[in-house]
């Protein structure tokens, strides 16, 4: 059984375009996020949601809105893609009260805007 | 704002010998954790290893083990008897303890295994 698994893996489209990505975890947790692995590796933030709630919205495009209709489920929507939106975009999700605990990540997406 | 601070882009170790890779985070909270994870070329994210800042014990898994150096802000991972599968990106990643919940990364180590 995938922890966190998000589809597409792979998702190669034209600038200009719409696209969705979208993430399920069966792990019960309350906490879901989404990073940017950018072409240098370095990961980033982008918004976390509990149980549904928006509760971090780092610095992105008003392009990207994500959308979580209910807690084992968050999706990710991109807006008139542009080509430095190319980057790995990765799922996770963890328990709030656990801090200690670990993040769980899905496999990634990686997004070539052409 | 709290940064992480991973100074090795590459290192390389002998198969069977020893490596460690270095983090430096800066804070001024008391609460904290710290996460060391592998990103193989599969580009999965594995956790390899995790220290919460209010244990003074550094934590070890099985051949891997820390060096949590909470005055220095010092989080160095220490692999033994290093193996092929070990080659990969390291990620040092930090996370508040309070309600902010979010993991900031640096910018990771790649580790390379010679056989």
């Amino acid at each position: 059984d995938t922890a966190v698994s998000q589809t597409p893996k792979y998702l190669v489209t034209q600038m200009g375009n719409d696209k969705s990505i979208k993430c399920e975890q069966n792990l019960g947790h309350d906490t879901m996020y989404w990073y940017k692995q950018d072409s240098k590796k370095f990961l980033k933030i982008m918004f976390s949601y509990n149980n549904k709630e928006l509760i971090i919205n780092e610095t992105v495009p008003n392009r990207f809105s994500p959308k979580s209709p209910d807690k084992a489920h968050l999706n990710l929507h991109i807006n008139s893609l542009e080509l430095g939106d190319s980057a790995v975009y990765f799922c996770a999700s963890s328990q709030l009260d656990k801090p200690n605990t670990e993040a769980f990540f899905g496999q990634g997406t990686r997004l070539t805007v052409v | 704002a709290q940064t992480v601070t991973q100074s090795q882009p590459e290192m390389s170790v002998q198969e069977a010998e020893t490596v460690t890779l270095s983090c430096t985070y800066d804070t001024s909270e008391s609460d904290y954790y710290l996460f060391w994870y592998k990103q193989p070329p599969s580009r999965q994210m594995i956790l390899v290893i995790r220290q919460e800042a209010y244990k003074q014990q550094n934590a070890t898994e099985n051949r891997f083990s820390v060096n949590f150096q909470k005055a220095a802000k010092s989080f160095s991972l220490k692999i033994s008897d290093s193996q092929l599968g070990d080659a990969a990106m390291y990620f040092c990643a930090y996370r508040s303890g309070d309600s902010s919940y979010k993991l900031i990364f640096g910018s990771g180590t790649r580790l390379l295994v010679r056989p």
